[in-house]
């Protein structure tokens, strides 16, 4: 069974640019997470999806956002991008209502660089 | 409001010795406990979980750990370390069946001496 996926693996951006960073959950899995793991401030939850709608949001500005398409994959966009959003980007994936909501597996993440 | 407090940001230890990584938890709600382990520039790998029923949970590469309830506290051992072990290690709570964000610890870093 294929785990998580991430694309892409790295990316570089500039001051100001926007990025987007897709995910595949697991087959099966309804449910989608976005963490941040930026150096020195551990991870930090960003958005979750399940069935096509945002659930819930953590505490970051709304120039993070995403969206969850009907195939249950997901984008998280970042718009005008700062240095300290060079980052770590962790994608999981869980059942939705159907089975184990809690357990959260995660893919090999995304990492932004912002020059 | 969850919270995690991982004790020790760096723990070494002899190849063959035991490991003790502490994590305590703050939950206004029954807690769900995990513990995941990153490789370096990978993602989060599940070691074990506890949600209901037994305390004394076991899980993947010889890791086990104990949800005790009146100390507040999840700490994850392994009774012989091996090299391959070293890597860094996140506690975290999650608030239950329904679903919803988990809340991770800092992190500890675990180096394995030859």
């Amino acid at each position: 069974e294929a785990g998580v996926t991430q694309s892409p693996t790295h990316l570089i951006k500039t001051r100001g640019q926007q990025a987007t960073l897709r995910c595949s959950p697991i087959s099966g899995h309804t449910s989608v997470y976005w963490y941040q793991q930026a150096l020195g401030l551990g991870l930090q939850f960003l958005l979750w999806y399940d069935e096509g709608e945002e659930r819930n949001r953590g505490n970051f500005p709304p120039r993070f956002s995403g969206r969850q398409f009907p195939n249950y994959s997901s984008e998280l966009n970042v718009n005008a991008l700062e240095l300290e959003d060079s980052a770590l980007y962790l994608c999981a994936s869980s059942l939705g209502t159907s089975g184990d909501q809690e357990t959260q597996y995660f893919g090999p993440g995304t990492r932004l660089l912002v020059l | 409001a969850q919270s995690v407090t991982q004790l020790g940001s760096h723990v070494s230890v002899s190849e063959g010795a035991l490991v003790l990584l502490r994590c305590n938890y703050s939950s206004s709600v029954p807690p769900y406990l995990f513990w995941y382990v990153q490789y370096p520039n990978q993602g989060l790998q599940l070691l074990l979980k506890y949600t209901t029923g037994a305390t004394l949970v076991k899980g993947i590469n010889g890791f086990e750990a104990e949800f005790k309830k009146s100390e507040t506290s999840f700490h994850l051992t392994k009774p012989s370390a091996h090299m391959s072990d070293a890597a860094e290690y996140f506690c975290a709570v999650g608030p239950g069946s329904s679903g919803d964000k988990l809340t991770f610890g800092t992190g500890t870093r675990l180096a394995v001496r030859p």
